[in-house]
């Protein structure tokens, strides 16, 4: 099975500065990659999906890059409503899924 | 509007069964497949198992194969997983998750139903 390993697992930061999400994968999965969003006590939100691709009302300011077993989501600018929970997603086989551990993007 | 309503969690002990459902609505729920994913308490998402538009195929976590059974019904829009052989480590939220179309990726996600395993 496919394993994948975020970092960090824990991240402080700042209204306005840019944060850097990287996530890393057991064995290649070309870009089949999604990145979530949680905030306590809600269901995850979908923010980018084949590694790259912005779900439709997500803010511009996150972007997510990569391919193969190293990927990134970036938050340009942290706003408010972004410190959450964020986690990464392999989809190589849509029947056999595995999430990363996760990162909390807490306030500095 | 899609929606995910997902019922059955509750206090189980050890060992015994119980079956969760989701009701779909809002989307050709026949066209899609589904997915069932858990939390446990303060932890990450963890995928527990999928099923394709037509339940001709099916995958399963390690963690729960062999105990936890996924089944469909598109004409009743419902989602289900039958858990057998309880054990406290499957204490989580399941979660009942809209795939984007069969690529892995979901779109939607209920709000959890909760699931205890204790005695």
């Amino acid at each position: 099975d496919i394993q994948m390993t975020q970092s960090p697992s824990t991240l402080s930061a700042s209204v306005g500065d840019r944060v850097t999400i990287t996530c890393r994968a057991s064995q290649s999965i070309n870009n089949w990659l999604a990145w979530y969003q949680q905030k306590p006590g809600k269901a995850p939100k979908l923010l980018i999906y084949k590694a790259s691709s912005l779900v439709s009302g997500v803010p511009s300011r996150f972007s997510g890059s990569g391919s193969g077993t190293e990927f990134t989501l970036t938050i340009s600018s942290l706003q408010p409503d972004d410190f959450a929970t964020y986690y990464c997603q392999q989809y190589n086989n849509y029947l056999l899924l595995t999430f990363g551990g996760g990162t909390k993007v807490e306030i500095k | 509007e899609v929606q995910l309503v997902e019922s059955g969690g509750g206090l189980v002990q050890p060992g015994r069964s119980l079956r969760l459902s989701c009701a779909a609505s809002g989307f050709n729920f026949a066209d899609y497949a589904m997915h069932w994913v858990r939390q446990a308490p303060g932890k990450g998402l963890e995928w527990v198992s999928g099923i394709s538009w037509n339940g001709g195929s099916i995958g399963y976590a390690d963690s729960v194969k062999g105990r936890f059974t996924i089944s469909r019904d598109n004409a009743k829009n419902s989602l289900y997983l039958q858990m057998n052989s309880l054990r406290a480590e499957d204490t989580a939220l399941y979660y009942c998750a809209k795939d984007s179309y069969s690529y892995g990726y979901s779109d939607y996600w209920g709000q959890g139903t909760l699931v205890t395993v204790s005695s």
